[in-house]
């Protein structure tokens, strides 16, 4: 069955680096446009990143997170560069569904929790 | 950006009884191709979210009947029939017609009375 396993959150100095990987089961990566969604403690849902045919950024990481995939690994990446305290969040990668599955964000991970603190 | 506003952020239901999510954009979500891009997602307590409709009005494999979605062009609504006790979480409503960014409401807390 379709299965996204996020991993790689953890604590995390401002002005530091961390990586993010989603590893995609039961489903080829290359065929679907794929997202981060990220959601501060206690908050709501904000998309942070797309990649697809484009890759595509929210304002508030574009220049810092770069979103990519290794698709021989069926993996998706987030590299998150120069963090700071309010990208403190749970991150899920998340499938954008086709025709077939209905367009919108039909899986999701479990999540991985991003703590930028010092 | 396309702002989605929800209504009310905290709803208080009993057992059995029906409820209702507002959701509204800030412009039209009718895509050029006719359809429009309109989700409904339930994020249960310690869970990650869960798509229960796409495209408005449609339902999502294992998503109870006492679910349903409706509305067009910028105002659209969550219906639950019958409330029961796995239905208490957070729902959101979000936009995949005008992007990027894809957009979310800020979140409707379902609890039991």
């Amino acid at each position: 069955q379709v299965q996204l396993v996020e991993s790689g959150g953890g604590v995390v100095q401002p002005g530091r680096s961390l990586r993010l990987t989603c590893a995609a089961s039961g489903f080829s990566l290359v065929k679907y446009a794929m997202h981060w969604v990220r959601q501060a403690p206690g908050k709501g849902l904000e998309w942070v990143a797309c990649g697809g045919t484009n890759t595509l950024y929210a304002d508030s990481v574009k220049g810092r997170f770069t979103l990519s995939r290794d698709n021989s690994k069926n993996t998706l990446y987030l590299q998150m560069n120069s963090l700071r305290v309010d990208d403190t969040a749970v991150y899920y990668c998340v499938r954008d569904g086709d025709d077939s599955t209905g367009y919108g964000f039909d899986q999701w991970g479990q999540g991985t929790l991003v703590t930028v603190s010092s | 950006d396309v702002v989605m506003t929800q209504s009310p952020l905290s709803l208080p239901v009993t057992l059995g009884q029906p409820a209702s999510i507002s959701c509204r954009s800030s412009q039209s979500l009718v895509h050029g191709d006719g359809n429009t891009y309109l989700n409904w997602f339930q994020q249960r307590p310690g869970q990650s979210p869960r798509r229960l409709f796409y495209k408005v009005s449609y339902r999502d494999s294992g998503v109870p009947d006492r679910f349903s979605g409706s509305g067009s062009g910028t105002d659209f609504t969550l219906k639950i029939s019958r409330v029961e006790a796995e239905d208490v979480g957070v729902y959101y409503c979000m936009q995949g017609t005008n992007w990027p960014p894809w957009t979310f409401g800020q979140g409707t807390k379902v609890e039991i009375k």
